[in-house]
């Protein structure tokens, strides 16, 4: 079984600060997906990186694959409090379905 | 709007009872995912069908099923239920294999 964790669990900082959540397992992905769940909604995917080494960005929001593809790791600039939420990183597993981390639940304070 | 529409977005349930959920996929996707969400467990795949067939399952416990419609909407079915599956279900869909995932908003299941 392929697993994702994901660190810190829980992130609380003040607007305006920079932060980084991170995904990691012991097996190789061929891609890894990041989402965000905000209260009462279901995921929306943010970005797919496939790449080893990749680097993405959206906005104030850096994704990055790692070399070996076991990791990734999600950077934001400047946290807005539109910023909070559950982030959530995705991997294959199997042939057809994504297997997800537990999740970082991000509070930013205004 | 995702495109994805789950219902009943709220559900209060005794045990023992059954449940049906419903799920709309977006328009041309193909795929369609259920998923269990619980604080302790995170997102946990249940089934997955794939334009009427079942494609793959997970963790899903017997006294669950599901299918997929020729309109390509499903059903989940949850029965004999019991205190430990109040919890999020999550319907997804995709256009295939491989692509990201469009969720629905969920179905809040509560069973006491």
């Amino acid at each position: 079984t392929q697993l994702l964790e994901q660190s810190p669990q829980f992130l609380s900082i003040q607007e305006g600060e920079n932060l980084t959540v991170y995904c990691n397992s012991s097996s190789v992905f061929s891609s890894l997906q990041w989402y965000r769940q905000e209260p009462g909604e279901g995921p929306v995917l943010l970005v797919t990186v496939v790449t080893g080494g990749e680097v993405k960005k959206l906005k104030r929001l850096t994704f990055q694959f790692g070399d070996a593809r076991k990791d990734s790791s999600l950077h934001i600039t400047a946290a807005q409090p539109g910023d909070t939420g559950l982030y959530l990183c995705a991997g294959p597993a199997g042939s057809y379905q994504l297997t997800f981390g537990k999740g970082t639940k991000l509070s930013v304070i205004p | 709007d995702s495109g994805v529409t789950q219902t009943p977005k709220h559900l209060i349930t005794a045990t023992g009872q059954r449940v049906t959920l419903r799920c709309s996929p977006r328009s041309g996707d193909l795929s369609v995912y259920w998923y269990q969400q619980s604080l302790d467990q995170g997102l946990q795949f249940l089934i997955q069908y794939y334009n009427g067939e079942e494609r793959a399952k997970g963790n899903i416990l017997e006294r669950f099923s599901a299918q997929q419609f020729p309109d390509l909407h499903s059903e989940l079915n949850l029965s004999s239920l019991e205190l430990g599956d109040s919890a999020l279900y999550f319907c997804a869909s995709s256009v295939s294999d491989g692509y990201g995932y469009t969720f629905g908003s969920g179905t809040r299941l509560t069973v006491v």
